[in-house]
């Protein structure tokens, strides 16, 4: 299997575009998750579903931000509007089941200006 | 709501020392623990792992133990290597739901 694939994984953007970061998680994981990882917040958890339903999304800063997994191999984090503070390295990760290890992919650096 | 806490970098280290960094964790019931490093410019990965208490997770001469009365879950080399700078990060998974959550990481730079 090729990991977890994040694209892009560089993005520039301009403040208050439209951003969509996509995942293709490990085939057979059931568990997907979103982080954002920067200098001063460290990794933050965002959102994670399970079998494609998400069950905890009490990390998404606001409601500028959503998430989606229409199927098991494809999930979105999309920032709309974005902001300069939005500006971080997103993650996306999959575990195979509960409390096993998760593979993360290799981030999506987001700048926006 | 649960939590976990490491120990302030960055921690500077000579070649061939001690290294340990500590990692304390708040969590009902009884989590799954993990140390993951993050080398500049990739992903985490797994260092090492241990899903109850008193047990040993091991690999590449790094340890940790599951010490569910102390709640912690130190990890320890005893002689880094140079190839060992990066960022670990300690977490845990909640038994029920599955929430994997981080601690704020702790850099390591080790000197030649």
């Amino acid at each position: 299997d090729a990991g977890v694939i994040q694209s892009p994984r560089h993005e520039v953007t301009e403040m208050g575009q439209e951003v969509t970061l996509r995942c293709k998680p490990i085939s057979g994981h059931d568990y997907l998750f979103w982080y954002r990882q920067t200098m001063m917040r460290g990794l933050e958890l965002l959102i994670y579903f399970n079998n494609n339903v998400p069950i905890d999304d009490s990390g998404m800063p606001e409601d500028r931000f959503s998430a989606k997994m229409p199927n098991a191999s494809f999930s979105t984090l999309k920032i709309q509007p974005s902001e300069p503070r939005d500006s971080a390295v997103y993650f996306c990760a999959s575990s195979l089941m509960r409390n096993t290890e998760a593979f993360f992919g290799q981030g999506t650096r987001l700048t926006v200006v | 709501g649960n939590s976990v806490t490491q120990m302030e970098g960055p921690v500077t280290l000579s070649e061939e020392a001690f290294l340990t960094i500590n990692c304390t964790y708040t969590a009902t019931g009884y989590p799954s623990l993990f140390w993951y490093v993050q080398y500049p410019g990739e992903g985490l990965q797994l260092l090492l792992k241990a899903t109850k208490a008193d047990d040993k997770g091991s690999n590449k001469g790094f340890e940790a133990t599951y010490r569910k009365e102390t709640t912690s879950f130190h990890l320890e080399k005893g002689s880094v290597q140079v190839s060992d700078s990066a960022v670990y990060f300690c977490a845990l998974s909640e038994r029920q739901g599955g929430k994997l959550i981080f601690g704020q990481g702790t850099e390591l730079s080790v000197k030649p």
